[in-house]
């Protein structure tokens, strides 16, 4: 399972963008990357998901570039409500037995 | 339709006591896997079940047992407990393999601390 790696913690003032970025240097050919997000005391939530180039929804996109050996999660506006800790997870989801492995992930601190 | 349900919130434990946690899910899901967290770090996957019938270890299986007890319920079982099993527990479901956006459905966790 390929391994994670993403900054400890991140600051950041509301109305700015933020971006997140995550290294997964042995990402093997069916794997997918994922992001969660976990506020204290709950478990986490997913934010996105994607495998190559560039993938938007309603709340973040992902960059993947062409190598796939990392990944950028970019959070548009960020407002107080978006300090949480922010995991990035690569994995094939095809696989019926597919396990995730969860990093130490980023804490992201929105500040006023 | 309450996602996925973790009994109890809350508990104490002496050391080599033992208990059952409990997680349902109701969304049809055909995978299940129990997690723990400790402080400040992220979830380590203890133990998970593919599907309805099989069990499979993760990272950190010792000192647990689970039991998939049907396509809702998955269980997991301290049987001797000790301080170094206090953490959140954390349940999650997930759909079957091959959709088109694949995701995990986390519990809300059981606070567990060992005396």
């Amino acid at each position: 399972l390929a391994k994670t790696t993403q900054p400890i913690s991140m600051d950041s003032y509301e109305g700015q963008e933020v971006n997140i970025t995550c290294s997964h240097n042995n990402i093997a050919t069916n794997d997918y990357i994922t992001w969660y997000q976990q506020f204290p005391s709950q478990g986490p939530r997913f934010i996105i998901q994607g495998y190559k180039t560039k993938v938007t929804n309603e709340v973040a996109s992902l960059f993947i570039p062409a190598d796939r050996k990392s990944s950028t999660l970019s959070l548009p506006r960020v407002s107080l409500s978006d300090t949480a800790v922010y995991y990035c997870l690569v994995g094939d989801r095809t696989s019926g037995t597919y396990k995730y492995i969860f990093g130490t992930g980023t804490r992201l601190k929105v500040l006023a | 339709n309450a996602g996925v349900t973790q009994t109890p919130k809350f508990q104490v434990l002496k050391t080599g006591q033992s208990m059952t946690l409990q997680c349902a899910q109701d969304m049809n899901h055909n995978s299940m896997y129990w997690y723990r967290q400790d402080p400040g770090m992220g979830l380590r996957l203890i133990y998970y079940s593919a599907s309805e019938g099989t069990t499979d270890k993760g990272e950190v299986p010792n000192g647990y047992n689970v039991s998939r007890l049907n396509k809702r319920e998955f269980s997991l079982r301290l049987e001797s407990a000790a301080p170094s099993q206090t953490s959140v527990y954390f349940c999650a479901s997930r759909r079957l393999a091959g959709v088109s956006t694949d995701t995990q459905y986390f519990g809300p966790g059981t606070r567990l601390t060992v005396l």
